[in-house]
């Protein structure tokens, strides 16, 4: 089957560093992305991999490995309105996409 | 970006009744939107995929008779939940994604959401 692995929660504090990691495994692989979600809103796109390798834009950057089926994404500087949920999401072969729980992020002060 | 609307935004309607949502695609063509439900604290559910001029494709599990799919035109999908019940509050979300010929971006395009309160 289809199955794609996240933590539930994450703390961090403000302006540090934090990495949530994704694990996934479907039928074919066209890609990953990771999306933001604030509470009561719609999903925002943050970072789209198809290739190995890390790919950094801002204070976010995203991490791919195809032959392990993880990627990362980076948060640095963390402010508190990066509080959030962050959903991981493969696109299978389909080119569907199949969605993680996703990671509830906390900042602290 | 391209931008998807979604109206209403948030709506409270009574047990029995039915809702209409409308998704829009806003400055490209739309030929497949993406409907999907998102109960608190969980992750987004898709419940079908649709197609313009043609049928829906829904998710196991999804009631296709209770969840109504219209995809009449390249910018506009519209979700009718018939017969809503309380069990139906929900965070329902539409997506889509740029088409041109020869291809897609990957990327999805979300709607703002509708809240949905049966009551």
């Amino acid at each position: 089957g289809q199955n794609i692995d996240q933590p539930t929660e994450m703390t961090a504090t403000e302006g540090a560093i934090v990495q949530i990691n994704c694990t996934y495994q479907t039928s074919g692989f066209n890609g990953l992305f990771w999306y933001q979600q604030h509470a009561g809103e719609a999903p925002t796109f943050l970072s789209y991999n198809v290739l190995d390798g890390l790919e950094e834009k801002g204070r976010f950057s995203s991490f791919l490995s195809r032959s392990k089926g993880y990627s990362y994404l980076l948060l640095k500087e963390l402010q508190m309105k990066d509080s959030a949920s962050y959903l991981c999401a493969a696109l299978d072969s389909n080119y569907q996409l199949i969605w993680g729980a996703g990671t509830k992020l906390i900042i602290k002060p | 970006g391209a931008v998807v609307s979604q109206h209403p935004s948030w709506v409270i309607c009574k047990s029995g009744t039915s809702v209409k949502i409308e998704c829009r695609s806003l400055d490209f063509q739309a030929t497949t939107m993406f409907w999907y439900r998102q109960f608190p604290k969980q992750s987004l559910m898709l419940m079908a995929t649709s197609n313009e001029g043609s049928k829906a494709t829904y998710e196991q599990g999804v009631e296709k008779d209770k969840f109504l799919i219209n995809h009449a035109s390249l910018t506009l999908s519209t979700l009718t939940v018939t017969s809503a019940h309380p069990e139906d509050s929900s965070f329902y979300i539409c997506s889509s994604r740029e088409e041109a010929s020869g291809g897609f971006s990957y990327e999805q395009y979300f709607g703002p959401g509708t809240r949905l309160t049966v009551t």
